[in-house]
Order: C-alpha cells, then sequence, then structure tokens
C-alpha cells in the first residue's frame, strides 16, 4: 500500500498561473482533505470530501477548488495562483469522519512568484 | 485568541530527560483531542489520543485537564529520534478538527 501519495512534490508558480495538485490513495478511504500549512499557522482546512463526487468548503477556500471524480483521487485546483498561496500543501484521508487517524500525504511545496 | 495554542520552543533536551509539552485550547466545546507527531519537511502523523483518563504509550503520556483547558504531552527517556515538531489538535463541534502550530522538540547528546 501506497498509502496517501501527492503530486508533484514542488512546484513554482508566477502570479496568475493555475495549476492542479492531485492526490491519491489506496485505503479506500470514504473522506479526503486538502490541508494548506503556513510558518506561525497551523494546519488549515480548505476542501473536503466526504465520497465520491461530493466536496465541501473548509475553513479558507477562497481562490481554490476542488473535484473528487474517483473515491481515490482529490483534485486541488489553483485557477490563479496568488503570493499568498505559497504555502505547503497537504492531502489528508480517513476512514471516518473526521476519525482521530488521518493520513497524510507526503505533502507539495508550491511556491508562487 | 488562537483555538489551540502552543508553546513552539523549541525545547532543547539532553538525551534521556524527561519533558513535557502544554497545549491550551479556548472552545470549551471541544470534544476530543490528539496528538500529531511532524518531523522536519514531513507530513503530520498520529502520536496518540488524549482521553479524559488519561493515555499511556511507552514512554509517552498524554492527559487531558478540561477545568483548566489544557492537555499535556510528557515523554520519558527522550531519545534522538523523538526530535520533532508535536501538534496539539483538537476536534471541536464534531466537525472541526484544530491544529496548533507546534512544538519544537530537539534531543541532543
Amino acid at each position: 500500500n501506497a498509502g496517501v501519495t501527492q503530486t508533484p512534490k514542488f512546484r513554482v508558480l508566477k502570479t496568475g498561473q493555475s495549476m492542479t495538485l492531485l492526490c491519491a490513495q489506496d485505503m479506500n478511504h470514504e473522506y479526503m482533505y486538502w490541508y494548506r500549512q503556513d510558518p506561525g499557522m497551523g494546519l488549515r482546512l480548505i476542501h473536503y470530501s466526504v465520497g465520491e463526487g461530493t466536496t465541501a468548503k473548509g475553513e479558507v477556500p477562497d481562490g481554490y477548488n476542488v473535484s473528487r471524480l474517483k473515491k481515490q483521487n482529490f483534485l486541488l485546483g489553483l485557477e490563479s495562483a496568488a503570493p499568498s498561496q505559497t504555502s505547503v500543501y497537504f492531502c489528508a484521508s480517513s476512514f471516518d469522519w473526521i476519525q482521530e487517524t488521518q493520513y497524510f500525504g507526503p505533502g507539495t511545496r508550491l511556491l508562487v512568484l | 485568541r488562537k483555538e489551540v495554542e502552543q508553546d513552539p520552543g523549541p525545547f532543547n533536551v539532553p538525551e534521556g530527560a524527561t519533558v513535557a509539552f502544554n497545549c491550551t485550547y479556548s472552545n470549551s466545546a471541544s470534544q476530543s483531542f490528539f496528538w500529531y507527531r511532524q518531523d522536519c519537511r514531513k507530513e503530520p502523523k498520529l502520536l496518540m489520543s488524549v482521553y479524559s483518563s488519561g493515555n499511556e504509550d511507552g514512554r509517552f503520556t498524554a492527559q487531558l485537564n478540561r477545568a483548566s483547558q489544557y492537555i499535556s504531552l510528557l515523554i520519558r527517556d527522550s531519545k534522538l529520534s523523538d526530535s520533532a515538531t508535536y501538534l496539539c489538535v483538537a476536534l471541536i463541534g464534531g466537525n472541526k478538527l484544530t491544529f496548533g502550530t507546534g512544538t519544537q522538540l530537539k534531543v541532543e547528546l
């Protein structure tokens, strides 16, 4: 089992460019989450999904969109990147809703210039 | 005021020492608490849950004090491999997982 994987691991964007972060899990988890982690701040929930075909906004959803077309994949899109979106992005999944054991991917480091 | 607050550290301790971290939470509706461990430039991983009666797992002990609204993590006989950032996490209202900013621990020879 690979667990939770994220692609890419690192990316540099120019302001205004778009990109998609891919998260994949092979644990058959229903729930998936996207977080961002910034210095001096805890992990913050961007969007989440409670199952295939469903998505919902988290704490900081502005500037991001998500899709969950397949149960194992959760995509995070940035339509027009801004420097404020420079961060480390973590995807996570869990068997149950906000279950204590959230399995995190290795993260994607994004730098927006 | 942040919902979950932690001393960022770093806590520099010699190998074999006992070290304790506290984490305070502001929302009395917080239901469950956890400690996650995050190594440098890696993803967070669940270390242990924090139960009202306390929870011990080997060298690690977690406790909850609802009256004073804090949780603690005690590490005995520190190892070099314990060097990491420890994240305090609270589940609020059954649907909001709030992460602290973490406490950095450095265990030295």
